[in-house]
């Protein structure tokens, strides 16, 4: 149980073009879902926070105009990267808390976004 | 200023050999310490959750504690399928914060 589906693992795009990415949780609601970016060989760093309804709540530096996140139902939250640039090249990782069975934070599997 | 460091950055143990990575933390109102293990190009995979000092868990070769500023992840006699980069986490104001990550590398 607790299984958060994330898709595309991996997507190349061409610069100035946006690409979107979804995450869904399979067996359960979750309210809140976090996106984080993660670097070779670095920590994950959270991006936003989205809750289901309302506006994510962006980490200081992270431009909200770049990275979109809408989360418009209880099992879906989408993060689309806008105009992508080869700095924004990453791997981004979605996540959801999890209250039942055990109380903890389960992740996608992660999305490997190339941009050329 | 780092929140939550982990040691060693790397290790390399041999089959059956056991040892400890560690996990500290400096946050105040902590609701929860993670554990998560992740693989090459996979995301994080859930381990364990400690919430008091004190508290211990275990599952198959590893065992995770918790005092009121670190917490261990020791592994007992490893086996190369032990190999992935083990991530610790702590919870606060409804958010993780995670470590660098500790590369562990198993051989036979």
């Amino acid at each position: 149980g607790a299984v958060v589906s994330q898709h595309p693992s991996w997507v190349i795009c061409k610069s100035g073009t946006s690409v979107k990415i979804e995450c869904r949780s399979l067996d359960f609601q979750a309210t809140t879902m976090f996106w984080y970016r993660q670097f070779p060989k670095q920590s994950l760093m959270l991006m936003a926070t989205s809750n289901e309804g309302s506006k994510a709540t962006y980490e200081q530096g992270v431009e909200k105009d770049k990275f979109l996140i809408n989360h418009a139902s209880l099992t879906l939250s989408t993060l689309t990267v806008t105009s992508a640039h080869p700095e924004d090249s990453s791997f981004y990782i979605c996540s959801a808390r999890v209250v039942r069975g055990y109380d903890g934070y389960t992740f996608g599997s992660g999305t490997r976004l190339t941009v050329v | 200023e780092d929140q939550v460091t982990q040691s060693p950055e790397a290790l390399r143990l041999q089959e059956g050999e056991s040892s400890s990575l560690n996990c500290s933390y400096t946050v105040s109102g902590l609701r929860g310490l993670f554990w998560y293990r992740q693989d090459p190009g996979k995301g994080p995979e859930f381990l364990f959750t400690l919430y008091s000092a004190g508290e211990e868990k275990e599952k198959e070769r590893l065992k995770a504690t918790l005092t009121k500023k670190e917490s261990f992840l020791h592994i007992t006699a490893p086996k190369p399928e032990d190999s992935a980069t083990y991530l610790c986490a702590v919870g606060t104001l409804g958010r993780l914060y995670f470590g660098r990550g500790t590369q562990l590398t198993v051989w036979p």
